[in-house]
């Protein structure tokens, strides 16, 4: 189902930096459609950390960052803490099927070491 | 600052239908739409179908097409989403989001609803 493929799972120690990918295809990335993440935290609903591919809500610390670039995009975490141990997932549009057609990455798991 | 509130957990009869609402507390719709996502059991997040309610417009994802109706009452600033003949693949937690700013395809969703379980079995 997701069109989006990120890597299961990634991990490190409090401090580092880690990066989470998104990787599409000509039809939803790449076609130049923005790129949005989400992380949801255990037992919760998702919560939006990254709008139009690189704005962070007011409330979202500048630890985090996004980008896009040809048919994949990046969520950076600089500084990890233990508090951003979480599920992310990115979300685009896809024109591949008829109608409206938004999609969401496969999810990364992030592991704070 | 506009909250979702969903309705609660529901266990259901395969075969049989679904109601879910989300109440906009604290707002109203105004000119957004609501979009319905679900996510199975350790699974990843899945796009099922927006309204807008002040256009009354409705848009479905291929798969769920002919088994989701999304209405909305705007009177009370209530979105439902309608599943009918579940299958136990349906078990999933059923979230509402605002779907923002405006017109397709750049929306994104926030604020969530809390979520609904949905859970299917005989």
């Amino acid at each position: 189902q997701s069109v989006l493929t990120q890597s299961p799972s990634v991990s490190g120690a409090p401090g580092q930096r880690i990066t989470i990918s998104c990787t599409g295809t000509s039809s939803n990335i790449g076609a130049g459609y923005d790129v949005h993440w989400y992380q949801q935290l255990p037992g919760a609903a998702p919560k939006l950390l990254i709008f139009g591919n690189n704005k962070r809500p007011s409330w979202v610390p500048d630890r985090f960052s996004g980008s896009r670039s040809g048919t994949s995009a990046s969520l950076a975490i600089t500084g990890l803490q233990a508090e951003d141990e979480a599920d992310y997932y990115c979300h685009s549009y896809d024109s591949s099927l008829s109608g409206l057609n938004y999609v969401f990455g496969t999810g990364t798991k992030v592991t704070v070491l | 600052q506009v909250q979702l509130v969903q309705s609660g957990a529901e266990v259901k009869k395969p075969g049989s239908s679904v109601r879910v609402s989300c109440k906009a507390a604290g707002g109203t719709f105004n000119t957004y739409g609501i979009t319905w996502v679900r996510q199975a059991p350790g699974q990843g997040l899945e796009w099922m179908g927006r309204i807008v309610p002040i256009l009354g417009m409705v848009n479905y994802a291929q798969k769920f097409q002919g088994r989701v109706m999304i209405t909305a009452d705007k009177s009370t600033s209530t979105a439902y989403m309608d599943l009918s003949s579940l299958r136990p693949e349906d078990t999933a937690v059923y979230y509402c989001a605002r779907d923002f700013p405006g017109d397709p395809p750049n929306n994104w969703f926030d604020p969530w609803g809390q979520g609904t379980l949905v859970t299917v079995s005989s």
